[in-house]
């Protein structure tokens, strides 16, 4: 059974500071991988999606990367800004499944 | 295009009671999703359909909770009766999935999800 762990649980940064949050699961047969934003009263944003035969995707100051035969993912955060506070959240599709396996979150905070 | 609508936003009931969710996918999305995230945890899936009929349904602990999707549109999830475990935030999602289901592309879109109080 697909288990997804992201670290750490809460992270706390000064604005303007690089971060980065990172992700593992145990099953590498996946179709891809996704990052996605969760704020406080409202549903999940898909943020990026890495297909399992890519290394990395970018969208602005975000760049997520994956390595498939270690189970693992990073997704960096450039220029961090107040606006970025939120829970971000991993979530692998799992060969054979259509459905979403999710990590328990990283609640990001960046102080102004 | 309108997003995923769900209703209602809160609901606080008090245990052994019933309770009803509904969810409006994004218009001609054939998967719909029922996902469970309870406080400081990821969201589990509850059940998913494929238009009107049910696909997975293994995590739905199905003494108390029930799903349907009539005429492959709308969705509504029930709880009778209530726990005070079933606290959480119960979240659908949609994707289009038509003719031809593209696994490593294909993403699912989100509602702003019902927040459930057991009391």
């Amino acid at each position: 059974k697909q288990e997804v762990t992201q670290i750490p649980a809460a992270l706390s940064v000064p604005e303007g500071e690089n971060l980065v949050l990172n992700c593992s699961f145990t099953d590498s047969a996946i179709y891809n991988l996704q990052w996605f934003r969760q704020d406080p009263g409202k549903g999940l944003t898909s943020l990026l999606l890495i297909q399992s035969s890519q290394r990395e995707q970018t969208s602005g100051r975000l760049n997520a990367s994956l390595d498939k035969s270690s189970g693992r993912s990073t997704l960096y955060i450039a220029a961090s800004q107040p606006g970025d506070s939120a829970t971000y959240l991993c979530a692998v599709t799992s060969t054979g499944a259509n459905n979403l396996f999710f990590g328990t979150g990283t609640r990001l905070t960046v102080i102004p | 295009e309108a997003g995923v609508a769900q209703s209602p936003r809160y609901k606080i009931i008090e245990k052994r009671q019933s309770v009803a969710f509904w969810c409006n996918p994004i218009s001609g999305h054939a998967t719909l999703y029922w996902y469970q995230q309870i406080l400081g945890q990821g969201p589990k899936l509850l059940i998913q359909f494929q238009n009107n009929g049910v696909v997975d349904d293994s995590q739905l602990p199905k003494d108390r909770f029930s799903a349907e999707r009539l005429k492959g549109v709308d969705s509504t999830l029930k709880i009778q009766p209530a726990k005070l475990e079933d606290s959480a935030v119960y979240l659908c999602a949609s994707r289009s999935q038509g003719a031809t289901w593209r696994p490593h592309t294909d993403t699912q879109y989100f509602g702003p999800g019902t927040r459930l109080t057991v009391l």
